[in-house]
């Protein structure tokens, strides 16, 4: 069963940090490619980082640029976000999506979510 | 922000035929392939349309994607009740640095 589970969301300070997981499993994971979106509470969906097979190829939305690092290991089929510098802003659900390779970017796999929330 | 604009709402009647609008630009839409992606309610969101008109297996035929120049539309024909969700396109866009972006999002309700 192919499928994705995030990990690690829960209750931050302002200024503090915290690192989400996504293990993946019912499918070769250094076959694709990953992203990490979110979705503030009662909002729409934000892309927030992307990272290639081999991880030679990382792009990362300004709003999380310099503040958030997507990383993977291929052999522990997992995906992570290392959130850092954290704001009340970036309170959201936390997503892992797959994206197959090739030219076109398409979420075919989605986790069910973790959730961060940054609050004083 | 989002460069994608769609409609906030949407509605119609069991068996009509309901159609989302993305509005865009040469950076995105114009230049790049559109995604579509369901969101039923207290759910992630799911694949729906990629490449602009390609169905996943399993994504009933009812539901079929469109585009011309900077703008997209996802198309509902025969609504059913469990097509009440929210529904996103998305690109790739390639000003700055090149980013993906998401729509604003179009909640469909059915009467």
């Amino acid at each position: 069963q192919v499928q994705l589970v995030e990990s690690g969301g829960g209750l931050v300070k302002p200024g503090g940090s915290l690192r989400l997981s996504c293990a993946a499993s019912g499918f070769t994971f250094s076959d694709y490619y990953m992203s990490w979106i979110r979705q503030a509470p009662g909002k729409g969906l934000e892309w927030v980082s992307y990272i290639n097979s081999r991880s030679s190829y990382i792009k990362s939305a300004d709003s999380v640029k310099g503040r958030f690092t997507i990383s993977r290991d291929n052999a522990k089929n997992s995906l992570f976000l290392q959130m850092n510098s954290l704001r009340a802003e970036d309170t959201a659900v936390y997503y892992c999506a797959r994206d197959p390779p090739g030219e076109v970017t398409a979420f075919d796999i989605w986790g069910q979510g973790t959730m961060v929330t940054v609050s004083s | 922000q989002s460069v994608l604009t769609q409609p906030p709402s949407a509605s119609g009647t069991p068996g009509q035929r309901v159609t989302i609008s993305c509005s865009g630009s040469s950076s995105n839409i114009g230049s790049n392939t559109v995604t579509w992606y369901q969101q039923l309610p207290g759910t992630a969101p799911e694949l729906l349309i990629y490449s602009d008109n390609q169905r996943p297996s399993g994504v009933p035929d009812r539901f079929s994607g469109s585009k011309s120049g900077t703008s997209a539309s996802l198309a509902i024909s025969g609504l059913q009740s469990e097509d009440e969700a929210d529904y996103y396109c998305a690109a790739w866009d390639d000003s700055l640095n090149g980013f993906y972006v998401f729509g604003t999002g179009t909640k469909v309700t059915v009467l």
